[in-house]
């Protein structure tokens, strides 16, 4: 347990409508991930963060946007909800410790966009 | 565009034998590699990282890395019911990134 907990973990909103999903860790990790997993296109990297106030895009970050004003918590925004975002959302940190960088994974938000 | 492949299966095994899952990436510099298992519903769980060449092993897992090759692939030994899930193969590339393959899907047979 990396001490990673996301919130929610389900939410159903309508399309246009803003969301955002926290991710929350506990040690003080500096790498922070938000990846959306769907069926045949396995985990896709949206945004990450390297710091605070240290983000980046990764390969399907149109319609996203992140915030990371303090060490624990890395919020994704989606600014107007569609229904191609419905997906399940998962963070992910970098071990500080890890030899070899390993990542670890929250719980997951199941999110629907009706 | 670097890719990391495996076949989505589902790769079927009766219990007790050697399951065996593959994967291919394209980008030669990659230094780390991982292998996550993931159960239906829920976040994927890291079980197993390889670095060098060579095999590495844990417990009933070997991971085996051919950088020559870029493959890297993972054994599970005396396979048993409770291994049944997809297994998702990711590499390190650059500093900060990650790149996942697709799963492939483990159904071990009792």
């Amino acid at each position: 347990d990396a001490g990673i907990t996301q919130s929610p973990r389900h939410k159903v909103t309508e399309t246009g409508t803003p969301v955002t999903l926290r991710c929350h860790q506990t040690e003080n990790h500096r790498y922070m991930y938000w990846y959306r997993q769907d069926p045949g296109h396995g985990l896709r990297l949206i945004h990450y963060s390297y710091g605070v106030k240290d983000t980046d895009k990764g390969e399907v970050s149109d319609g996203y946007s992140v915030s990371r004003s303090k060490t624990e918590d890395f919020l994704l925004t989606l600014e107007s909800a569609t229904s191609s975002q419905t997906s399940v959302y998962f963070c992910a940190i970098r071990d500080r410790d890890g030899q070899y960088n390993e990542q670890f994974f929250g719980p997951g938000t199941r999110l629907t966009v009706l | 565009q670097k890719e990391v492949e495996q076949n989505s299966g589902p790769l079927s095994v009766p219990e007790g034998a050697i399951a065996s899952l593959n994967c291919t990436y394209s980008d030669r510099g990659s230094q780390s590699f991982f292998w996550y298992r993931q159960y239906s519903g829920k976040s994927p769980e890291l079980i197993m990282f390889i670095y060098s060449n060579g095999d590495k092993e844990d417990g009933r897992f070997t991971a085996q890395l051919n950088k020559a090759s870029q493959y890297v692939s993972l054994l599970i030994r005396d396979s048993q019911p409770s291994d049944s899930a997809t297994y998702l193969c990711a590499v390190r590339s650059g500093t900060y990134k990650y790149i996942f393959g697709t799963g492939t899907r483990l159904k071990v047979l009792a």
